[in-house]
């Protein structure tokens, strides 16, 4: 069945350093990609959607690219904040549920 | 616009005990689905509504079953709560069925003692 693997955490950095959270995933089709963000005490908050390969969704200074060569979809960003710290979750979404990692604790200290 | 709104926020029930949890969707989308997060985890998929019918289910045994209304509200009951069924309930909107974004609620913190 479909599924999603992340990066295990928790990740550390310093304010300004560069972030990349790892995520592949497994699906029988053509599955939509996405990057969820919970902060703490907090619901879901979509950050970013790819639907095809090869597309780049963006937001906040976040990227992710779609590559179905490699079944991934990584989470970059070049300069992290404080306020970025939470939990970032990949998850992907084909026919009727959307299956999510395990999340990625990030801090950022300042 | 109105955001997804859930309740209510936290819920202490005993084992055994049955509880409905409620949620309002986004204006404007008729699907909702539900996810249980426990702790530490992802949430994982319970059921989805679209046009008040259950389109699509994971995992998850008949004690979960849950309604959604004309107005495309929904509710989840659980029935015969166990201890295990402690978690936050996340209920998500979309516009339609399929490979759309999700907008989710704050979530239900449910404590099964």
């Amino acid at each position: 069945g479909n599924s999603v693997t992340q990066m295990e955490g928790p990740v550390t950095l310093s304010e300004e350093a560069f972030l990349t959270i790892n995520c592949t995933y497994t699906a029988t089709g053509y599955p939509s990609l996405f990057w969820y963000v919970q902060y703490p005490g907090e619901g879901l908050q979509l950050l970013l959607k790819a639907t095809k390969a090869d597309d780049k969704g963006s937001n906040k200074g976040f990227e992710a690219t779609y590559r179905k060569e490699t079944t991934s979809f990584h989470l970059e960003k070049g300069s992290v904040q404080v306020s970025d710290s939470a939990v970032y979750f990949c998850a992907l979404s084909e026919r009727n549920d959307m299956r999510f990692g395990a999340g990625t604790r990030l801090t950022v200290k300042p | 616009e109105t955001g997804v709104t859930q309740s209510p926020t936290h819920l202490i029930k005993t084992r055994g005990q049955q509880v409905t949890l409620r949620c309002s969707s986004q204006s404007g989308h008729n699907t909702v689905s539900w996810y249980q997060q426990a702790l530490g985890q992802g949430p994982q998929f319970i059921f989805q509504y679209y046009r008040e019918e259950e389109n699509g289910r994971g995992n998850f045994p008949p004690r979960f079953s849950g309604l959604q209304f004309p107005n495309y509200s929904s509710e989840l009951n659980v029935n015969a709560l166990e201890l295990d069924d402690s978690a936050l309930y996340l209920c998500a909107s979309s516009f339609l069925a399929g490979n759309y974004e999700q907008y989710f609620g704050p979530g239900t913190r449910l404590t099964v003692t």
